[in-house]
Protein backbone atom coordinates (compact mmCIF):
# COMPACT_ATOMS: atom_id res chain seq x y z
CA UNK A 1 0.00 0.00 0.00
CA UNK A 2 1.12 3.35 -0.60
CA UNK A 3 0.29 6.97 0.15
CA UNK A 4 -1.86 8.59 3.17
CA UNK A 5 -4.08 6.61 4.38
CA UNK A 6 -6.92 7.70 6.88
CA UNK A 7 -9.59 5.60 9.12
CA UNK A 8 -11.94 5.93 9.13
CA UNK A 9 -13.48 7.62 6.45
CA UNK A 10 -16.66 8.64 8.23
CA UNK A 11 -17.27 9.15 11.88
CA UNK A 12 -20.49 10.13 13.50
CA UNK A 13 -20.11 10.55 17.18
CA UNK A 14 -21.73 12.68 20.56
CA UNK A 15 -20.60 15.54 22.31
CA UNK A 16 -19.78 13.42 25.12
CA UNK A 17 -17.58 10.34 22.84
CA UNK A 18 -14.18 9.83 22.46
CA UNK A 19 -12.76 8.78 19.40
CA UNK A 20 -9.74 8.88 17.71
CA UNK A 21 -8.39 9.01 13.88
CA UNK A 22 -5.72 7.42 12.64
CA UNK A 23 -3.45 8.29 9.81
CA UNK A 24 -0.69 6.31 8.12
CA UNK A 25 2.33 6.99 5.74
CA UNK A 26 4.01 5.03 3.20
CA UNK A 27 6.15 7.56 1.81
CA UNK A 28 9.18 7.59 4.05
CA UNK A 29 8.27 11.14 5.11
CA UNK A 30 9.27 13.17 8.38
CA UNK A 31 6.59 15.91 8.54
CA UNK A 32 2.99 15.09 9.16
CA UNK A 33 0.16 17.19 9.54
CA UNK A 34 -3.19 17.49 10.58
CA UNK A 35 -5.99 19.92 8.64
CA UNK A 36 -9.37 21.22 9.07
CA UNK A 37 -11.60 21.42 5.91
CA UNK A 38 -15.06 22.86 6.34
CA UNK A 39 -17.09 23.55 3.50
CA UNK A 40 -16.55 26.86 1.54
CA UNK A 41 -13.44 27.69 3.85
CA UNK A 42 -9.60 27.41 3.27
CA UNK A 43 -8.09 24.69 4.67
CA UNK A 44 -7.14 24.86 8.43
CA UNK A 45 -3.79 23.77 10.35
CA UNK A 46 -4.26 22.25 12.96
CA UNK A 47 -0.68 20.40 14.19
CA UNK A 48 2.21 19.64 12.37
CA UNK A 49 4.80 17.06 13.40
CA UNK A 50 8.28 16.92 12.23
CA UNK A 51 10.95 14.18 12.81
CA UNK A 52 8.11 13.10 15.24
CA UNK A 53 8.39 16.38 17.58
CA UNK A 54 5.27 18.80 17.22
CA UNK A 55 6.61 22.21 15.93
CA UNK A 56 2.91 24.13 15.54
CA UNK A 57 -0.10 24.16 17.18
CA UNK A 58 -2.59 26.32 15.96
CA UNK A 59 -4.81 27.60 18.99
CA UNK A 60 -6.42 24.14 18.51
CA UNK A 61 -9.06 23.48 21.42
CA UNK A 62 -7.58 20.98 23.88
CA UNK A 63 -10.40 18.86 23.01
CA UNK A 64 -8.59 17.79 20.49
CA UNK A 65 -5.24 15.97 21.13
CA UNK A 66 -2.57 14.85 18.40
CA UNK A 67 -0.02 11.71 19.34
CA UNK A 68 2.45 11.17 16.69
CA UNK A 69 4.31 8.11 18.13
CA UNK A 70 6.99 7.26 15.17
CA UNK A 71 7.10 9.39 11.42
CA UNK A 72 4.67 6.61 9.78
CA UNK A 73 1.91 7.17 12.46
CA UNK A 74 -0.58 10.22 13.26
CA UNK A 75 -2.89 10.45 15.70
CA UNK A 76 -6.03 12.76 16.43
CA UNK A 77 -7.83 11.96 19.55
CA UNK A 78 -11.42 13.78 20.01
CA UNK A 79 -13.19 14.25 23.03
CA UNK A 80 -16.41 16.20 24.10
CA UNK A 81 -16.68 17.81 21.02
CA UNK A 82 -19.19 20.08 19.53
CA UNK A 83 -21.03 20.57 17.01
CA UNK A 84 -19.27 23.31 15.03
CA UNK A 85 -15.90 20.52 15.35
CA UNK A 86 -18.47 18.78 12.37
CA UNK A 87 -15.67 18.73 8.86
CA UNK A 88 -13.61 16.84 6.72
CA UNK A 89 -10.29 16.04 8.73
CA UNK A 90 -7.62 15.38 6.66
CA UNK A 91 -3.99 14.41 7.46
CA UNK A 92 -1.30 14.96 5.09
CA UNK A 93 2.68 14.12 4.94
CA UNK A 94 5.71 15.83 3.05
CA UNK A 95 9.48 14.88 2.84
CA UNK A 96 10.11 17.62 5.72
CA UNK A 97 8.83 20.90 7.68
CA UNK A 98 9.44 24.00 6.43
CA UNK A 99 11.23 23.22 2.73
CA UNK A 100 10.49 26.06 0.29
CA UNK A 101 8.79 23.83 -2.82
CA UNK A 102 7.47 20.24 -0.79
CA UNK A 103 4.60 19.36 -1.74
CA UNK A 104 2.32 17.85 1.07
CA UNK A 105 0.71 14.17 0.07
CA UNK A 106 -3.00 14.17 2.04
CA UNK A 107 -4.79 11.96 2.95
CA UNK A 108 -8.71 10.67 1.80
CA UNK A 109 -9.87 12.10 5.15
CA UNK A 110 -12.28 11.45 7.92
CA UNK A 111 -15.36 13.22 7.42
CA UNK A 112 -16.63 13.77 11.48
CA UNK A 113 -19.97 14.31 12.25
CA UNK A 114 -21.00 15.89 15.67
CA UNK A 115 -24.66 15.26 17.02
CA UNK B 1 -3.98 40.55 7.46
CA UNK B 2 -3.28 37.35 4.91
CA UNK B 3 -5.43 36.16 2.65
CA UNK B 4 -5.99 34.12 -0.77
CA UNK B 5 -9.22 35.31 -3.13
CA UNK B 6 -10.36 32.87 -5.99
CA UNK B 7 -13.69 32.42 -7.13
CA UNK B 8 -16.10 30.23 -5.42
CA UNK B 9 -17.20 28.34 -8.43
CA UNK B 10 -16.76 28.54 -12.10
CA UNK B 11 -18.60 26.21 -15.12
CA UNK B 12 -16.87 25.24 -18.50
CA UNK B 13 -17.62 23.36 -21.49
CA UNK B 14 -16.04 19.95 -22.12
CA UNK B 15 -13.05 20.61 -24.60
CA UNK B 16 -12.71 24.33 -23.88
CA UNK B 17 -10.33 26.09 -22.02
CA UNK B 18 -10.70 27.52 -18.32
CA UNK B 19 -8.67 29.85 -16.71
CA UNK B 20 -8.97 29.94 -12.67
CA UNK B 21 -7.14 33.26 -10.89
CA UNK B 22 -6.14 33.23 -7.50
CA UNK B 23 -4.89 36.59 -6.02
CA UNK B 24 -2.50 36.61 -2.72
CA UNK B 25 -1.53 39.44 0.31
CA UNK B 26 0.68 37.76 2.49
CA UNK B 27 3.66 38.26 4.52
CA UNK B 28 6.53 37.41 2.57
CA UNK B 29 6.08 34.90 -0.76
CA UNK B 30 8.32 31.49 -1.10
CA UNK B 31 5.97 30.13 -3.53
CA UNK B 32 2.37 28.98 -4.59
CA UNK B 33 1.16 25.65 -4.93
CA UNK B 34 -2.49 24.32 -6.65
CA UNK B 35 -3.73 21.53 -5.71
CA UNK B 36 -6.96 19.32 -7.25
CA UNK B 37 -9.27 18.02 -5.21
CA UNK B 38 -12.00 15.49 -6.36
CA UNK B 39 -15.30 15.29 -4.40
CA UNK B 40 -14.78 13.21 -0.98
CA UNK B 41 -11.21 12.47 -2.02
CA UNK B 42 -7.86 13.89 -0.90
CA UNK B 43 -6.37 17.16 -2.33
CA UNK B 44 -3.62 16.24 -4.87
CA UNK B 45 -0.34 18.47 -5.89
CA UNK B 46 -1.01 20.31 -9.56
CA UNK B 47 2.32 22.32 -9.75
CA UNK B 48 4.12 24.88 -7.99
CA UNK B 49 5.69 28.80 -9.07
CA UNK B 50 8.26 30.51 -7.27
CA UNK B 51 9.62 32.78 -10.49
CA UNK B 52 7.38 35.17 -12.18
CA UNK B 53 6.02 33.21 -15.65
CA UNK B 54 4.35 30.22 -16.91
CA UNK B 55 4.57 26.51 -15.89
CA UNK B 56 3.23 23.91 -18.49
CA UNK B 57 2.76 20.68 -17.85
CA UNK B 58 0.15 18.75 -20.24
CA UNK B 59 -3.07 20.09 -20.31
CA UNK B 60 -2.29 22.00 -17.00
CA UNK B 61 -0.03 25.43 -16.86
CA UNK B 62 0.20 27.59 -13.93
CA UNK B 63 1.16 31.35 -14.46
CA UNK B 64 2.78 33.82 -11.95
CA UNK B 65 3.06 37.64 -11.26
CA UNK B 66 4.67 38.66 -7.95
CA UNK B 67 4.36 41.81 -8.08
CA UNK B 68 0.85 41.67 -8.82
CA UNK B 69 0.66 39.06 -6.18
CA UNK B 70 -1.52 36.98 -8.98
CA UNK B 71 -1.30 33.44 -10.57
CA UNK B 72 -3.88 31.60 -12.55
CA UNK B 73 -4.32 27.97 -13.61
CA UNK B 74 -5.26 27.39 -17.01
CA UNK B 75 -6.55 24.03 -17.77
CA UNK B 76 -7.04 23.02 -21.66
CA UNK B 77 -9.39 20.81 -23.31
CA UNK B 78 -11.54 20.02 -20.61
CA UNK B 79 -12.48 16.68 -19.47
CA UNK B 80 -15.54 15.91 -17.57
CA UNK B 81 -12.65 14.23 -15.06
CA UNK B 82 -11.56 17.79 -14.36
CA UNK B 83 -14.78 19.03 -12.50
CA UNK B 84 -12.82 19.19 -9.15
CA UNK B 85 -12.27 21.93 -6.51
CA UNK B 86 -8.97 24.04 -6.97
CA UNK B 87 -7.44 25.00 -4.13
CA UNK B 88 -4.59 27.77 -4.46
CA UNK B 89 -1.99 28.07 -1.51
CA UNK B 90 1.02 30.78 -0.96
CA UNK B 91 4.01 29.59 1.29
CA UNK B 92 4.95 32.90 3.12
CA UNK B 93 7.94 34.51 4.66
CA UNK B 94 7.49 32.26 7.53
CA UNK B 95 7.31 29.18 5.34
CA UNK B 96 3.46 28.50 6.78
CA UNK B 97 1.03 27.54 3.69
CA UNK B 98 -1.71 30.12 3.49
CA UNK B 99 -4.91 28.63 1.87
CA UNK B 100 -7.87 30.07 -0.34
CA UNK B 101 -11.25 28.94 -0.02
CA UNK B 102 -10.81 26.75 -3.26
CA UNK B 103 -12.90 27.00 -6.76
CA UNK B 104 -15.14 24.33 -7.70
CA UNK B 105 -14.80 23.69 -11.16
CA UNK B 106 -18.07 22.35 -13.15
CA UNK B 107 -17.59 20.68 -16.60
CA UNK B 108 -20.38 20.50 -18.54
CA UNK B 109 -20.99 18.37 -21.79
Amino acid sequence: ETGVTQTPRHLVMGMTNKKSLKCEQHLGHNAMYWYKQSAKKPLELMFVYNFKEQTENNSVPSRFSPECPNSSHLFLHLHTLQPEDSALYLCASSQEFGAGNEKLFFGSGTQLSVL
Amino acid sequence: GQNIDQPTEMTATEGAIVQINCTYQTSGFNGLFWYQQHAGEAPTFLSYNVLDGLEEKGRFSSFLSRSKGYSYLLLKELQMKDSASYLCAVRNSNYQLIWGAGTKLIIKP
